[in-house]
């Protein structure tokens, strides 16, 4: 099963409005990142928030962690139509008593122009 | 451009045959982990390798197997290959095991036939 739910799966919007992601996931973190990837292509980091901190900030990009719900959201504020593209969170969750980098299904964001 | 390497990019062959994967990660980075992606799905953690050693195993199959050399680079060895087999596998790296970014490469689209 996945460590991390985004939701929506898919989401359209405007050009200038702003997007929110949300993701949950189910077991104990050191971190969670968020990730983007356009069609085909491979992952490029966003954003990285550590379990002790409550939301971080980059450029047009807000993140937001609540431990106490498991649960993580990603705004990307201004959208523009080169945001489309696959959004994914990742936490470090553990496999056979060692800790991996795992993925969500992802939101896939269509920022119509 | 990451600085991770991965060849080939494409990559067509029968049901049953084996295919070996390439990835050289970015200079440094001691962690490579693998993934593969079936189309429009999230990524599917295989395994992790670092510094030459087995980390972390995911939903591999026995039919895979993974390993890093010397060097740092991992290769990825499919074998009695499957229709289902058809993907993108990524690989990424990281400097450490935990609590920093992946870097991915462009991944290699795999094509069963």
């Amino acid at each position: 099963s996945q460590q991390g739910e985004e939701d929506p799966q898919a989401l359209s919007i405007q050009e200038g409005e702003n997007a929110t992601m949300n993701c949950s996931y189910k077991t104990s973190i050191n971190n969670l990142q968020w990730y983007r990837q356009n069609s085909g292509r491979g992952l490029v980091h966003l954003i990285l928030i550590r379990s002790n901190e409550r939301e971080k900030h980059s450029g047009r990009l807000r993140v937001t962690l609540d431990t106490s719900k498991k649960s993580s959201s990603l705004l990307i504020t201004a959208s523009r139509a080169a945001d489309t593209a696959s959004y994914f969170c990742a936490t470090d969750r553990l496999y056979t008593g060692r800790r991996a980098l795992t993925f969500g299904s992802g939101t896939r964001l269509q920022v119509q122009p | 451009d990451s600085g991770v390497t991965q060849t080939p990019k494409h990559l067509i062959t029968a049901t049953g045959q084996r295919v070996t994967l390439r990835c050289s990660p970015r200079s440094g980075d001691l962690s490579v982990y693998w993934y593969q992606q079936s189309l429009d799905q999230g990524l599917q953690f295989l395994i992790h390798y670092y510094n030459g050693e087995e980390r972390a195993k995911g939903n591999i199959l026995e039919r895979f197997s993974a390993q890093q050399f010397p060097d740092l680079h991992s290769e990825l060895n499919l074998s009695s290959l499957e229709l289902g087999d058809s993907a993108l596998y990524f690989c990424a790296s990281s400097v450490a095991t935990l609590n920093t970014e992946a870097f991915f490469g462009q991944g290699t689209r795999l094509t069963v036939v």
